[in-house]
């Protein structure tokens, strides 16, 4: 199972864009990139996913260099409510189990 | 609201005591999974199931913890003889019928205390 790594912890500014970087640097082929958001007290919620290039949604966008040894996650114009923890998870389509969340990155939104 | 849902959102119980959780998922997803996270960590994988097929159980904590799906439809995780460290949040998470394993869509949780 690919190991992730990501910042504990990050602050940013109402309307700024938010890059959180996550290292996988043993990502397998088959294996492709997932964010989660988590609010405090609910279930986490997926953000987005990709397997290489850039990704992008009505959300986020998700970069993924040649080497898919990182990948970095952009919320634009960040609000108070994208307060959250965020997590990065490496793994393969096929089956659940092959997810490991690690501890996250909490970002904390200031006014 | 067709969304995940799981009861009780709260238990609170006594060291040895044996507790049970539900978890209904979206109608017609056909697999299920079931997570533990505790305070500042992630939800760790705990098991799951392909309609009533429990598929992957190796990962659940110990032999104090079963997980049931009768029907292939809701889902029960069982505690046995709880301990002061199962206290943890229990997620619910199910994705669709030939849908893809990394969108899954988590229920609100169960937050479990053992005094």
């Amino acid at each position: 199972l690919a190991k992730t790594t990501q910042p504990i912890s990050m602050d940013s500014y109402e309307g700024q864009e938010v890059n959180i970087t996550c290292s996988h640097n043993n990502i397998a082929t088959n294996d492709y990139i997932t964010w989660y958001q988590q609010f405090p007290s609910q279930g986490p919620r997926f953000i987005i996913q990709g397997y290489k290039t850039k990704v992008t949604n009505e959300v986020a966008s998700l970069f993924i260099p040649a080497d898919r040894k990182s990948s970095t996650l952009s919320l634009p114009r960040v609000s108070l409510s994208d307060t959250a923890v965020y997590y990065c998870l490496v793994g393969d389509m096929g089956y659940g189990q092959n997810f490991v969340f690690g501890p996250g990155t909490r970002l904390s939104v200031l006014p | 609201d067709t969304g995940v849902s799981q009861n009780p959102r709260h238990k609170i119980t006594k060291r040895g005591q044996n507790v049970t959780f539900r978890c209904d998922p979206i109608s017609e997803h056909n697999r299920l999974y079931w997570y533990r996270q505790t305070l500042g960590q992630g939800p760790e994988f705990l098991t799951y199931f392909q309609n009533e097929a429990q598929l992957e159980k190796s990962r659940l904590l110990s032999d104090r913890f079963s997980a049931e799906r009768p029907k292939g439809s809701f889902s029960t995780l069982e505690i046995q003889r709880t301990e002061q460290g199962d206290s943890a949040m229990y997620l619910c998470a199910s994705t669709p019928s030939g849908g893809v394993s990394y969108e899954q869509y988590f229920g609100p949780g169960t937050r479990l205390t053992v005094t």
